[in-house]
């Protein structure tokens, strides 16, 4: 089967560091998405990582190791608008734009 | 660009009924996915058109559930009959599909409520 697991919840305070990480196990990889969605609203891209390393925008970071199936995303200087729920999707056919959502986490930052 | 575009925004039905829900993507897109997200399975792929051509329906949880996309810049999504377990949010997102292209749009969605 395909799985991708994130931690269920994450809680941390405005202005600290927070990483999010996601294990895959799919039959094919071509690439690692992180998407960003508020309470009520629609998923909306982050970041993607194809190769080994660290994607940095803005505040935002994500890494991937496809060595070890993982990824994850960075999130610096947090700010109250940074609570949502955050995705990792792995695109796992070259050929098409085909995306396996992970569970999701749970974003809360507190003042 | 006004985005990927549903309707309704919000639909109750009661069981029994048919359901339709419509999309239109980004012109010049030439990806089109259905989503379904509850909170219980979270958000799963339903069906993916490329060029208006169904490529992957395994997503599809059974012959009550239609797609079609008859031409670029419109798809429907049919429920028949609905029942209240499909009660959910219904996303449709879009993407150009090409070498090295990877994100995907996703349109407000669509609120149903089957009673």
């Amino acid at each position: 089967g395909q799985s991708l697991e994130q931690p269920s919840e994450v809680t941390a305070v405005e202005g600290a560091i927070v990483q999010i990480n996601c294990t895959y196990q799919t039959s094919g990889f071509y690439g690692l998405s992180w998407y960003q969605q508020h309470d009520g609203g629609a998923p909306t891209f982050l970041s993607y990582n194809a190769l080994d390393g660290l994607e940095e925008t803005g505040r935002f970071s994500s890494f991937l190791s496809r060595s070890d199936s993982y990824g994850y995303l960075l999130l610096q200087e947090l700010q109250m608008k940074d609570s949502a729920s955050y995705f990792c999707a792995v695109r796992a056919s070259y050929n098409t734009d085909k995306l396996i959502f992970g569970t999701g986490t749970r974003l809360q930052v507190f003042p | 660009d006004a985005g990927v575009i549903q309707s309704p925004r919000h639909e109750v039905t009661e069981m029994g009924q048919e359901v339709t829900l419509r999309c239109k993507p980004i012109s010049g897109h030439n990806s089109l996915f259905w989503y379904r997200q509850t909170m219980m399975r979270g958000l799963e792929l339903l069906i993916y058109f490329n060029n208006n051509v169904p490529i992957d329906d395994s997503g599809m949880p059974e012959d009550r559930f239609s797609a079609k996309m008859p031409n670029a810049s419109f798809s429907t999504l049919k429920i028949q009959p609905s029942e209240p377990r499909d009660s959910a949010v219904y996303f449709c997102a879009s993407s150009l599909e090409v070498a090295g292209g990877h994100e995907q749009f996703f349109g407000p969605g669509t609120r149903l409520t089957v009673l």
